[in-house]
């Protein structure tokens, strides 16, 4: 199976900075990768697929880059309502497959 | 509204069985691959089980494979989750998950289904595997 890997685990930042997340998969998946934001306690919400596409009615302060295996989401200004942890997914292989998740905390 | 909505978790012993149901509405279920999707307490999304649009080609984590199988009625637009052999590790919310994507039909050659992730999901079902 595809191993995902994010990192950080957890970060932490202000109001209005520009923050990334990196996800690093064991083989090429071309750009067969999709980014969720799950908020404490509800279901994941679809933000990005196929690495940059971004979902309708996500705010454009979201975007996704990259190919092959090694892929970021930026969140250009971080807003309150960011509070969530994230996570990327692989569907290029018959089993798929998610990074750990990366926390965002609001400084 | 486009929904998924999960029932059937629960408390149940190690060793025993449970059915989990997704009931869709609001799209045309029969057109969509479906995943089971799981989160440990605490944890990260699990990927469990995907199926396809017309319930012949399924899919296992090898952590349930030979356990669970997974199916659905598009008459009923229900997808289900069959658990036999529950363990403790199996004690998480389950989420079921639409695909989206779509099947290419070429003139030469065959056919093939693309897909660009989850994009609609239930509230998740509560399993608890204890004694």
């Amino acid at each position: 199976d595809i191993q995902m890997t994010q990192s950080p685990s957890t970060l932490s930042a202000f109001v209005g900075d520009r923050v990334t997340i990196t996800c690093r998969a064991s083989q090429s998946i071309s750009s067969s990768l999709a980014w969720y934001q799950q908020k404490p306690g509800k279901a994941p919400n679809l933000l990005i697929y196929q690495a940059s596409t971004l979902e309708s009615g996500v705010p454009s302060r979201f975007s996704g880059s990259g190919s092959g295996t090694e892929f970021t989401l930026t969140i250009s200004s971080l807003q309150p309502d960011d509070l969530a942890t994230y996570y990327c997914q692989q569907y290029n292989s018959y089993s798929w497959t998610f990074g750990q998740g990366t926390k965002v905390e609001i400084k | 509204e486009v929904q998924l909505v999960e029932s059937g978790g629960g408390l149940v012993q190690p060793g025993g069985s449970l059915r989990l149901s997704c009931e869709a509405s609001g799209f045309t279920f029969r057109s969509h691959w479906m995943h089971w999707v799981r989160q440990g307490p605490g944890k990260g999304l699990v990927w469990v089980s995907h199926i396809n649009t017309d319930g012949s080609t399924t899919n296992y984590a090898d952590s349930v494979k030979g356990r669970f199988t997974i199916s659905r009625d598009n008459a009923k637009s229900t997808l289900y989750l069959h658990m036999n052999s529950l363990r403790a590790e199996d004690t998480a919310m389950y989420y079921c998950a639409r695909v989206r994507g779509g099947r290419v039909d070429p003139v030469y050659g065959e056919s093939y289904y693309y897909f660009y992730g989850m994009d609609v999901w239930g509230q998740g079902t509560t399993v608890t595997v204890s004694s």
